[in-house]
């Protein structure tokens, strides 16, 4: 197995763009996640679904993010219009369900966006 | 909602020293504890777990403690080496229809030879 995959694994984009991060969890997943990890802040939930539905988004610091998982193997999270405070790494992680096994949460490698 | 406090912020150690780092959470209805290991410019990765139905877990050179009572739990490393300099993150949540992992801020860990 791959692995948690996440896309692009850097972004560097002017303050105002649309950024888009991409995740695809491990097959037969669950469950997914957004943190965002920052020295002052740590790691931070933003999201998380449960097969494919939103659970809990109020992680999500504005108006201006977004996440969507269309269907169970891709989830997007959005950042329109991107301040230069939204700069962090992001990261994606999957589990498995509850009563199917471990609890543990693979995160993928990461996002690290810088936002000038 | 839970939160989580980490203790301390950072730990600097010799090697073959122990370390201990400790967590505590506020919400009593919280049953299941991981800790996770992240080594610069990589992701966390779990290294120990423990449900609230246990008082301690062991691993090898690792170990978690639980106190239910005063909503604390525990990382024990003994016999450290230089490998294991990394950002050590406790968590909590509720297992059940969801689990979302409540963490804390991170103890850095360095093990100086």
């Amino acid at each position: 197995d791959a692995g948690v995959i996440q896309s692009p694994r850097h972004e560097v984009t002017e303050m105002g763009q649309e950024v888009t991060l991409r995740c695809k969890p491990i097959s037969g997943h669950n469950s997914l996640f957004w943190y965002r990890q920052t020295m002052m802040r740590g790691l931070e939930l933003l999201i998380y679904f449960n097969n494919n539905v939103p659970i809990d988004d109020s992680g999500m610091p504005e108006d201006r993010f977004s996440a969507k998982m269309p269907n169970a193997s891709f989830s997007t999270l959005k950042i329109q219009p991107s301040e230069p405070r939204d700069s962090a790494v992001y990261f994606c992680a999957s589990s498995r369900a509850p009563g199917q096994g471990t609890y543990e949460q693979y995160f993928g490698p990461g996002t690290r966006l810088t936002v000038t | 909602g839970e939160n989580v406090e980490q203790h301390p912020s950072t730990l600097s150690v010799q090697e073959g020293d122990s370390a201990v780092i400790k967590c505590t959470y506020s919400d009593s209805a919280s049953n299941y504890f991981p800790w996770y290991k992240q080594e610069l410019g990589k992701r966390p990765q779990l290294i120990i777990d423990i449900r609230s139905n246990v008082g301690e877990k062991k691993d090898q050179r690792i170990a978690v403690t639980l106190n239910k009572t005063a909503k604390h739990f525990s990382l024990h490393i003994t016999e450290t080496q230089p490998e294991d300099s990394a950002v050590y993150f406790c968590a909590a949540s509720q297992l059940g229809a969801g689990t979302a992992l409540i963490f804390g801020k991170g103890t850095t860990l360095s093990v100086s030879s």
